[in-house]
């Protein structure tokens, strides 16, 4: 059974602490993103990932960085928390040549900041 | 203007009844459309894609793609209270993103 890992289910920092979420996934996927999901804003991707130690800004990419190191996995940084970055955040993949396939998403990280 | 965009809800309908939601999007290059469905506390799902203009049915579930109006629709046919949840239009953009509008919640009352 293909499979998105997210380390995390639950998650509560503090202000200014660096958090780290981690995505697995285990289908040789080329592709990765991180989205959050707000409630009425719908999925907002954060960044994304094509290939290994590349990188591309999304639509809300401040106060965030990534790292993928490994075609498996995809980290998610936040480099100083603050609040207004509570949220669920649901990490993804999907094959190259896109354009028909589907996303497979992970179970979500709900981070708390307070 | 948001890229893609849906009407939030919540759209209510009574079971067996047909469900109608609504996607538009604004860049005329967008060649793929998709439906995912997210239950509560669930991650999203992917219901159905559509790349050219016209029906393409699955089941209880039709989308409808008209680009020269830059819309697209999920029709659901006889629904049932399993349906209810949040129903989720996206398009691949240039550049290798998926976005995504903010999601139609769906009730469907016995």
């Amino acid at each position: 059974d293909v499979k998105v890992t997210q380390s995390s289910r639950y998650l509560v920092k503090r202000t200014g602490e660096k958090v780290f979420l981690e995505c697995v996934q285990d289908m040789d996927h080329e592709n990765m993103f991180w989205y959050r999901q707000d409630p009425g804003l719908g999925l907002r991707l954060i960044y994304f990932s094509y290939d290994v130690k590349m990188k591309e800004k999304g639509d809300i990419p401040e106060g965030y960085s990534v790292s993928r190191e490994k075609k498996e996995r995809f980290s998610l940084i936040l480099e100083s928390a603050s609040t207004n970055q509570t949220s669920m955040y649901l990490c993804a993949s999907s094959t190259i040549g896109t354009a028909n396939e589907k996303l497979f998403f992970g179970s979500g990280t709900q981070l708390s900041v307070l | 203007q948001k890229e893609v965009e849906q009407n939030s809800g919540p759209l209510s309908v009574p079971e067996g009844a047909i469900a109608s939601l609504n996607c538009t999007y604004s860049d005329r290059g967008s060649q793929s459309f998709f439906w995912y469905r997210q239950y509560s506390g669930k991650s999203p799902e992917l219901i159905m894609f559509i790349y050219s203009n016209g029906d393409k049915e699955d089941g209880r579930f039709t989308a409808q793609l008209n680009k020269a109006s830059q819309y697209v629709s999920l029709l659901i046919r006889d629904s049932q209270p399993s349906d209810s949840a949040t129903y989720l239009c996206a398009s691949w953009y240039q550049g290798g993103k998926l976005i995504f509008g903010q999601g139609t919640e769906l009730s469907v009352k016995p």
